[in-house]
């Protein structure tokens, strides 16, 4: 695709439910990364995935939150028992390999989880 | 960790008007990038610009890494320019690329 997508793009739960967000990044991109954006903590990082390589779990916040990658491309950033702390955009990006450096990161739309 | 500050943190503009906004990082960082959040929430990448300077048109932006700063440059600007710009930088070689944000500066353009 051209861009980084994300779905849903909005989804409001209840407090102490599952859910589910999922990020396609830009096709070719091997590196894949969630954030999340709220209003008290800005925007701050939660995982990044390289390829094979085990991903980098550094940011994610308490062990309610988890995510994968099947098959290198589409990932899923799952909460369980959510909290009204957790509400806020969660934002996935992605980039190109480019040996032991980064490059340029694309962010995608965002989906806005709001609990209740 | 280390700390990124940008500067200042809102600024109105009347249409035309040129601007400077700047990024000081506590440390050394491998990579900068400068983003717009545009009113509806979309990220969009600016310039990739760990050291030197770039020009995109009316934006423009330098970075000098041995003094920890990085500037952005917008001139005679547009109400599209309108939302929020972010720094990110990269912690170090090999740090997996994650992005250390800013908490920006909200710029108002008016017509």
């Amino acid at each position: 695709g051209a861009g980084v997508s994300q779905s849903p793009s909005n989804k409001v739960t209840e407090k102490g439910k599952d859910v589910e967000l999922r990020c396609d990044p830009i096709s070719g991109h091997t590196a894949l990364y969630w954030y999340r954006q709220s209003l008290g903590q800005g925007l701050e990082f939660l995982i990044y995935f390289q390829g094979n390589s085990a991903p980098d779990k550094s940011g994610l916040p308490s062990d309610r939150f988890s995510a994968e990658r099947t098959g290198g491309s589409v990932s899923t950033l799952t909460i369980q028992r959510t909290q009204q702390e957790d509400s806020a955009v969660y934002l996935c990006a992605s980039s190109r390999p480019s040996g032991g450096a980064t490059d340029t990161q694309y962010f995608g739309p965002g989906t806005r989880l709001t609990v209740l | 960790g280390i700390q990124v500050e940008q500067s200042p943190p809102d600024l109105i503009l009347q249409e035309g008007a040129n601007s400077t906004l700047r990024c000081n990082f506590s440390d050394s960082v491998n990579n900068l990038q400068w983003f717009h959040q545009n009113p509806w929430g979309q990220l969009i990448n600016l310039f990739y610009i760990p050291s030197g300077t770039k020009q995109n048109g009316r934006l423009s932006a330098t970075t000098v890494a041995t003094e920890r700063y990085s500037l952005l440059y917008i001139s005679s600007s547009q109400t599209t320019d309108s939302g929020v710009y972010f720094c990110a930088v990269e912690r170090g070689y090999n740090q997996g690329g994650k992005l250390i944000f800013g908490q920006g500066t909200e710029l108002s353009v008016k017509p």
